[in-house]
């Protein structure tokens, strides 16, 4: 079946270090690709998106791009911040769904 | 400029007792789901629905019931709580043509 498969975390990373955070999917066609963020004691917030094969998602000096080769949609920052320390979820889904499939998340902390 | 609203916020529950989450959009949104998030699991769609007086089970349904009577709120219901079911619950929405979801501030629930 359809599913999004992320890094294990928690990630901990110093403030400006390089930041990824892998993404696989599995789907049966073309879905769109998602990444959502979700700081402590909230909701989750939409981050970035991609619909289609080699767009690039950007916001907020996060970036990933649609790679349908590898079906990836790997979430990358140059210089993370305090600020940044958040669960991070891969999501996906394809048009004729109703449903929006999401990975177990990534806690990322980012320390001083 | 509320969205996805969500109460209530906290609650715990004795064994056995019932209770309804209200979950309320103001963006005229088609589609609404309720996820549940346990840690190390991501989030779980229990139920979602593509329209007024519609509803579809999603992967993790059994204890739950749900109604969506207005096109604006949809209802999770606990018939008789069991302690499986503390959890985070969020509420989100989406258009019918639009990809983005938009997901409330979460229901922090423990059944005692």
């Amino acid at each position: 079946g359809d599913s999004v498969t992320q890094m294990e975390g928690p990630v901990t990373l110093s403030e400006e270090a390089f930041l990824t955070i892998n993404c696989t999917y599995t789907a049966t066609g073309y879905p769109s690709l998602f990444w959502y963020v979700q700081y402590p004691g909230e909701g989750l917030q939409l981050l970035l998106k991609a619909t289609k094969a080699d767009d690039k998602g950007s916001n907020k000096g996060f970036e990933a791009t649609y790679r349908k080769e590898t079906t990836s949609f790997h979430l990358e920052k140059g210089s993370v911040q305090v600020s940044d320390s958040a669960v991070y979820f891969c999501a996906l889904r394809l048009p004729s769904y109703d449903k929006v499939i999401f990975g177990p998340g990534t806690s990322l902390s980012v320390i001083p | 400029n509320a969205g996805v609203t969500q109460t209530p916020k906290f609650r715990v529950l004795k064994t056995g007792q019932s209770m309804t989450l209200l979950c309320a959009q103001d963006m005229n949104h088609e589609y609404m789901y309720w996820y549940r998030q346990d840690p190390g699991m991501g989030l779980r769609l229990i139920h979602y629905s593509v329209g007024e007086g519609t509803t579809a089970k999603g992967e993790v349904p059994d204890g739950y019931n749900v109604s969506r009577l207005k096109k604006q709120n949809f209802l999770l219901g606990l018939e008789s709580a069991a302690p499986s079911q503390t959890s985070v619950y969020f509420c989100a929405s989406r258009q019918s043509s639009g990809n983005t979801i938009y997901f409330g501030e979460g229901s922090w629930l423990t059944v005692v």
